[in-house]
């Protein structure tokens, strides 16, 4: 079992939609939280950052940890075809960070 | 403008040759990361680097070597034992020495064995 499991999608949705992107995890001890957004051959770059529970808005952006059943969530309001990318979930400790396979995003015009 | 730069952008090897990969920081970064992204598997870590002159191997560093001579350079060397090099590299870096701190992503290497 991977420490970090994230659905590959790929997920369509229309413009102005609200997307739910999710992950697991398996370790306990993980107190870091993290989505990126990789474009196509680009490197990612970091959308959101948590630390231990709970939620956290920027904008159109909310990611929420529960870390009694260990899920991860990233929520998108009113869709853009500019998010479209592929999203990173991340989940570690001082000492690791975990990275899930990713989830292919397309947002229809 | 501060970030991380990785060069060459594409990079084509043929079998039995090292090749070297650049990744340049001006964060003044202490920690840096290389990893490596296949389709569907996500990103692995090769090598990381919490303080110059010492490196770590992370989950997949067979074929792979890496130096720190200096704390804005982190060059990555895929020797000719990597059995399987075509894939896209990822070099990071973190502020602090814990891997759980925010990683800054360059923008990658793409490297294609003929």
């Amino acid at each position: 079992q991977k420490e970090v499991e994230q659905d590959p999608g790929p997920l369509s949705v229309p413009e102005g939609a609200i997307v739910s992107l999710n992950c697991t995890y398996s370790n306990s001890a993980f107190q870091y939280f993290m989505w990126y957004r990789q474009y196509s051959r680009k490197g990612p770059e970091l959308l959101m950052y948590t630390y231990s529970s709970g939620n956290k808005e920027d904008g159109r952006f909310t990611a929420q940890v529960d870390k009694s059943s260990k899920y991860i969530s990233l929520f998108i309001r009113d869709s853009q075809p500019s998010d479209s990318a592929t999203y990173l979930c991340a989940s570690g400790s001082a000492r690791q960070l975990t990275f899930g396979s990713g989830t292919q995003l397309t947002v229809l015009p | 403008d501060g970030g991380i730069t990785q060069s060459p952008k594409y990079l084509f090897r043929k079998e039995g040759q090292n090749v070297t990969l650049s990744c340049e920081q001006n964060l003044n970064h202490d920690a840096m990361y290389w990893y490596r992204q296949d389709p569907g598997q996500g990103l692995r870590l090769i090598y990381y680097s919490q303080i110059v002159n010492d490196f770590q191997k992370g989950d997949i560093a067979e074929g792979y070597s890496v130096s720190r001579e200096k704390k804005e350079s982190f060059p990555l060397t895929v020797t000719s034992a990597q059995k399987n090099p075509t894939a896209f590299y990822l070099c990071a870096s973190t502020r602090d020495r814990g891997q759980g701190d925010t990683q800054y992503f360059g923008p990658g290497t793409r490297l294609t064995v003929l």
